[in-house]
């Protein structure tokens, strides 16, 4: 039962257009949301977070939105460069003292030039 | 934002073998973490501690073992590797920004085992 779903395995824009990648949760009880941008070999680097008392947090070209009603979050990037080129997961957190992450199974974006 | 270690990053070993992966960070966090990753899929938290002394298991069963005698050093353990723990395993540590924590992961351990 996948609490945390990113239905896009791929996504592939131009280079300065805008980048879309969505990701919707089960849990109500999630309260936090996080992206986080990964290269192969590597391991996952925080990108942005929101936490559910928000609709919308930016940060410089990466923006994301929080739809509690709909139960879903997307992260835009504008304008978009070879260099975003990754695999993005959505993670989920319902908080409290027993902080533990549930992730989607990312989406590999490709921008190509 | 935190600094984690693992070594090693890549590592070819043989059924039957003991292996230890090691993770180390060094902005003194007291929560750290063990996930495996497979290709495609999600990362899935194996393991985690709260701080020297505390360990806990994950959502995923998984045949490792790990230990937090130091607050920096948190190493996962497989008594008798098999080709089915062919994996990528990540460690993260977390710390608070605003009231919500945030978990910052090392660069990873990519294992095969044949």
């Amino acid at each position: 039962d996948q609490q945390v779903k990113q239905n896009s395995p791929s996504l592939s824009v131009q280079e300065g257009r805008i980048s879309i990648l969505n990701c919707d949760y089960t849990n109500s009880m999630f309260d936090y949301f996080l992206w986080y941008k990964k290269y192969p070999a590597e391991g996952p680097t925080f990108l942005i977070s929101i936490s559910s008392i928000k609709d919308k947090n930016e940060d410089g070209r990466f923006t994301v939105f929080l739809n509690k009603s709909a139960k879903h979050l997307s992260l835009h990037i504008v304008p978009s460069q070879p260099g975003d080129s990754a695999v993005y997961f959505c993670a989920a957190s319902a908080g409290g003292s027993n902080y533990k992450l549930t992730f989607g199974k990312g989406t590999l974006l490709t921008v190509n030039p | 934002e935190a600094d984690i270690y693992q070594t090693p990053r890549y590592l070819v070993i043989g059924t039957g073998k003991k292996i230890t992966l090691e993770c180390s960070q060094t902005m003194g966090h007291d929560k750290m973490y063990w996930y495996q990753q497979d290709p495609g899929m999600e990362l899935h938290l194996i393991h985690y501690s709260y701080g020297v002394n505390s360990t806990e298991k994950g959502d995923l069963s998984s045949e490792s073992t790990v230990s937090r005698i130091r607050t920096e050093h948190f190493p996962l353990t497989l008594e008798s590797a098999r080709p089915s723990h062919t994996s990528q395993y990540l460690c993260a540590s977390s710390e608070y920004r605003g009231q919500q924590e945030t978990q910052y992961f090392g660069p990873g351990t990519r294992l095969l085992v044949l």
